[in-house]
């Protein structure tokens, strides 16, 4: 979905470094999600956040920080990669109507650490 | 949370409707049931999503059962793009992870 983009795609890192993925969103929702994809592991929560002024953390966020640098974008960082974070991260946001809320991802960035 | 339950894996052909069902039996009343699918690694997409009435958009229609039990997503005309795994999710409202079972692997042949 292109109102959702991810950048970078692909990274390819070193074990120690900082890196940081980046998502912006034209859906003009309000909540925006990360979450990483491991093999047989499913999607798990790492931050997410209902609006600029508001960050929490999911169920794996130790490693990581964000950034709510505006609504339209969420930043994750990994303040030092350890090849144990390599998996496929999503970005996500999402618009919430009550009972009703339905999220929308990005197309994805595959880590790499080594 | 409500736990579904899908068929691992289903086939069907090219042009024909693909009927996805899952089981919801512990589903309360204000859950709502929604699909998504995740093409081979790419971001998972939305589908659509009820509550207590049959639904239908550009992509699928979803029918859900009177007692709210079961589900089955409809692809009215699958194609060879359509070749993904579907998820069903019935989500508590108020619970911000969507959390993804090991959903139905669909595979539409030529």
């Amino acid at each position: 979905d292109a109102d959702v983009t991810q950048t970078p795609r692909n990274r390819i890192t070193k074990t120690g470094k900082r890196i940081m993925l980046e998502c912006s969103q034209t859906k003009g929702h309000d909540r925006m999600y990360w979450y990483r994809q491991d093999p047989g592991l499913g999607l798990r929560l790492i931050y997410y956040s209902f609006d600029v002024k508001d960050i929490n953390k999911g169920e794996i966020s130790d490693g990581y920080s964000v950034s709510r640098q505006a609504q339209a974008k969420f930043s994750l960082s990994l303040e030092s990669a350890i090849p144990n974070q390599t998996a496929l991260y999503f970005c996500a946001t999402s618009d919430a109507k009550g009972y009703q809320e339905t999220q929308y991802f990005g197309p994805g960035t595959r880590l790499l650490v080594l | 949370d409500a736990k579904t339950t899908q068929p691992p894996s289903m086939d069907c052909a090219e042009g024909r409707a693909a009927n996805l069902p899952c089981n919801h039996s512990t589903i309360s009343g204000n859950e709502y049931v929604y699909w998504y699918r995740q093409i081979h690694s790419q971001g998972p997409q939305y589908i659509i999503h009820g509550l207590k009435n049959n639904e239908t958009n550009e992509m699928a229609s979803l029918i859900i059962t009177e007692d709210r039990k079961s589900s089955t997503l409809i692809l009215p005309h699958a194609t060879l793009r359509d070749t993904a795994v579907y998820y069903c999710i019935v989500r508590p409202p108020g619970l911000y992870k969507l959390s993804f079972g090991a959903g139905t692997t669909v595979t539409v042949r030529a």
